[in-house]
């Protein structure tokens, strides 16, 4: 499957806790995103990378979160010091250029990292 | 900022019935999306709208880009239950920014 991955599926954790998440981009696709969601919403922008240069970050994102994708390939999300209103749905998206090296502009999501924080 | 603003939020009819889904904004985009989204996954693209008064159709669902490229709507004929989801409407930021910003969703439920 050639498809966006993200791991772990679903995470349980306590308020105050650290937490990261992973995700496998298309492999030829230069550009990865990070989007929150909550039930019924649509995603909020967290982030996005090309390659390896992150480019922008929500103003919404506190110093709790970071991201990074140090190869330009797989990311990781990392929250800190948890806590409740953390608990959402964590979507990772990817998109690069065509054979005419121009890009759709359509993103290809991943199913999601679901966060708990009890 | 550029705020993409949908309605209605959540919409609920009888399979056969038609319904049209609106995507507003304020700032012009230049190009609009719609991506669909079912429980458990991530959202899935539709369409992509890019010229002004653009109107495309798949199967029974028919996009439209308005002619100032502020906003577009979504219209469904005849409803089926394998239509329900979230519907979606995303945009590029102005400037060269590859941030796509999305509406807040609206969710239709299609009963038999």
């Amino acid at each position: 499957d050639t498809g966006v991955s993200q791991d772990p599926r679903h995470k349980i954790t306590k308020r105050g806790q650290n937490v990261t998440f992973r995700c496998d981009p298309i492999s030829e696709h230069n550009r990865l995103y990070w989007y929150r969601q909550t039930l019924g919403q649509g995603p909020e922008f967290l982030t996005y990378f090309q390659n390896e240069a992150q480019l922008e970050k929500s103003r919404l994102l506190s110093d709790r979160f970071s991201a990074e994708r140090p190869k330009g390939s797989f990311s990781t999300l990392e929250i800190q010091r948890t806590e409740q209103g953390d608990s959402a749905m964590y979507l990772c998206a990817s998109s690069g250029v065509g054979l005419a090296g121009v890009s759709s502009g359509e993103l290809f999501f991943g199913e999601g990292s679901r966060l708990t924080v009890l | 900022t550029q705020l993409l603003e949908q309605s209605p939020q959540f919409l609920s009819i009888q399979e056969g019935e038609n319904l049209t889904v609106y995507c507003n904004s304020s700032s012009v985009f230049s190009s609009l999306q719609w991506y669909r989204q079912e429980p458990g996954e991530g959202p899935v693209l539709l369409v992509t709208v890019v010229t002004g008064g653009e109107v495309k159709k798949l199967k029974r669902l028919t996009f439209q880009f308005g002619d100032a490229r502020k906003d577009s709507s979504l219209h469904i004929t005849a409803a089926q239950p394998g239509d329900t989801g979230l519907y979606l409407c995303a945009g590029y930021g102005s400037g060269n920014t590859g941030k796509l910003i999305f509406g807040q969703g609206t969710t239709l439920q299609v009963k038999p």
